[in-house]
């Protein structure tokens, strides 16, 4: 079965500084990677995914995050953080094939200060 | 085109009660996810409902059940509520028939049990 883990609960950087939230993932076959964001009372919102192809994936909002197969992991970054940026972050793994969900890290909460 | 729409937003049951939630997908996505969300757990994974038929389930007691129906639309339901049932419960459809597309998740429902 695919599991998700994010190591840090909480990530803090100052306003301008490149910001990392880590995630790496366990799955038996080929992974599909995915990003989410949760503003408070809010449902999660896409930011980027890993199907295939280019190691690096570019999403919303400036965030891009690097498919690492060795290290089965895959970071999301940025390299400027802004204060709006804070908010709680979701990595999301999915084996692939039709009949497979998709799993969730525990989150990470990242605070970005002025 | 319209977003996931779950109702109650907010809802305050006593132990011992049943709830019924309700997710109305995006037109057109046939898959339907169900996501229980509680501060330090991340998202646990309930159960996928793919035209009208659980495709996945996750790890819970038997007192979690859904359905679909045949315009798409699910619910699901929580018998004899216990305290640790309150969480935020999160809606997800995707359009993508072989499971590489993003979830897009509706704003959830709050439930409290007292």
């Amino acid at each position: 079965a695919q599991s998700v883990a994010q190591p840090e609960d909480q990530v803090n950087v100052a306003e301008g500084n490149p910001l990392t939230v880590k995630c790496t993932y366990s799955v038996s076959g080929n992974p599909y990677l995915f990003w989410y964001v949760q503003y408070p009372n809010r449902g999660l919102q896409f930011l980027l995914k890993y199907i295939t192809g280019d190691n690096l994936v570019k999403g919303s909002y400036g965030f891009e995050a690097e498919f690492n197969k060795s290290q089965t992991s895959f970071h999301l970054k940025k390299p400027s953080a802004l204060v709006s940026d804070s908010a709680l972050y979701f990595c999301a793994v999915r084996e692939k094939g039709p009949d497979n969900d998709m799993r969730f890290g525990a989150g990470t909460r990242l605070t970005v200060k002025p | 085109k319209a977003g996931v729409t779950q109702t109650p937003r907010y809802l305050i049951k006593t132990r011992g009660q049943q709830v019924t939630l309700s997710c109305s997908p995006i037109s057109g996505h046939r898959s339907v996810s169900w996501y229980q969300q509680t501060p330090g757990q991340g998202l646990q994974f309930l159960f996928e409902y793919f035209s009208e038929t659980q495709r996945n389930k996750g790890n819970f007691p038997g007192r979690f059940s859904g359905r679909q129906f045949s315009n798409s639309r699910s619910e699901m339901n929580v018998s004899t509520l216990e305290l640790g049932d309150s969480a935020l419960y999160l809606c997800a459809c995707q359009g993508d028939r072989v499971n590489t597309g993003e979830l897009f998740f509706g704003e959830g429902s709050r439930l409290t049990v007292l």
